[in-house]
């Protein structure tokens, strides 16, 4: 199993739609969890940390199951500044971050 | 906003040569990371840097590199002997607190090297 798994995409939606992906990590240990965004030849840039109880900002929600090693993001009312390559990340001890090969999403007007 | 600076943003060096790779963090970060990331693929850690020395580092971080802070502002990555295969981007990030304490990273833009 992947160290971090995520859906492979890619996500084509229309403005103003709601879209989710997933990811799964394999290691139980991990502790911290985040979304990172990633445009093209760019820098990856944190979009959220996500929290155990799950976590929203503005359009943007988290949601981790622990049980599940399981951690999800939701965009709602998609904007065409949101096309960028969604990271899941996860933490393998105290300061290693793990990537997931990341799921393009174009939102298309 | 601080940002993490990275220069050059693109090198290209003849193979077996060395490069060192520049990066200044943010002023009060604590922690200092390289990641690569190759053409398509995805973000790859190599090593952590706290305190002086190294914390993590990934089995990519072979003998061929090496981290150093030298003067309290700048951390470079050095690559002894470039291979073909060392063409990648290389970020590094810096960061207030651990990871495994969610204290997330802050990447800079990137140095593109590409070994001919």
């Amino acid at each position: 199993r992947k160290e971090v798994e995520q859906d492979p995409g890619p996500f084509n939606v229309p403005e103003g739609a709601t879209v989710a992906f997933n990811c799964t990590y394999s290691n139980s240990a991990s502790q911290s969890f985040f979304w990172y965004r990633q445009d093209c030849r760019k820098e990856p840039k944190l979009l959220m940390s996500v929290y155990s109880s799950g976590n929203e900002d503005g359009r943007f929600t988290a949601q981790l199951n622990r049980a599940s090693q399981y951690i999800s993001l939701l965009i709602r009312d998609s904007k065409l500044s949101d096309s960028a390559t969604y990271l899941c990340v996860v933490n393998i001890g105290r300061h290693d971050m793990r990537f997931g090969a990341g799921t393009r999403l174009t939102v298309k007007p | 906003e601080p940002e993490v600076t990275q220069t050059p943003s693109h090198q290209v060096t003849q193979m077996g040569q060395e490069v060192i790779l520049r990066c200044v963090p943010i002023s009060n970060h604590l922690y200092f990371y390289w990641y690569r990331q190759i053409l398509g693929q995805k973000v790859e850690f190599l090593v952590s840097f706290y305190n002086n020395e190294i914390s993590e580092k990934s089995e990519i971080f072979d003998d061929q590199f090496s981290v150093e802070r030298p003067d309290g502002s700048n951390f470079t990555l050095k690559i002894r002997s470039t291979k073909l295969e060392d063409s990648a981007m290389y970020f590094c990030a810096s960061g207030w607190g651990t990871v495994a304490s969610n204290q997330p990273q802050h990447f800079g833009d990137g140095t593109r090297l590409s070994i001919l």
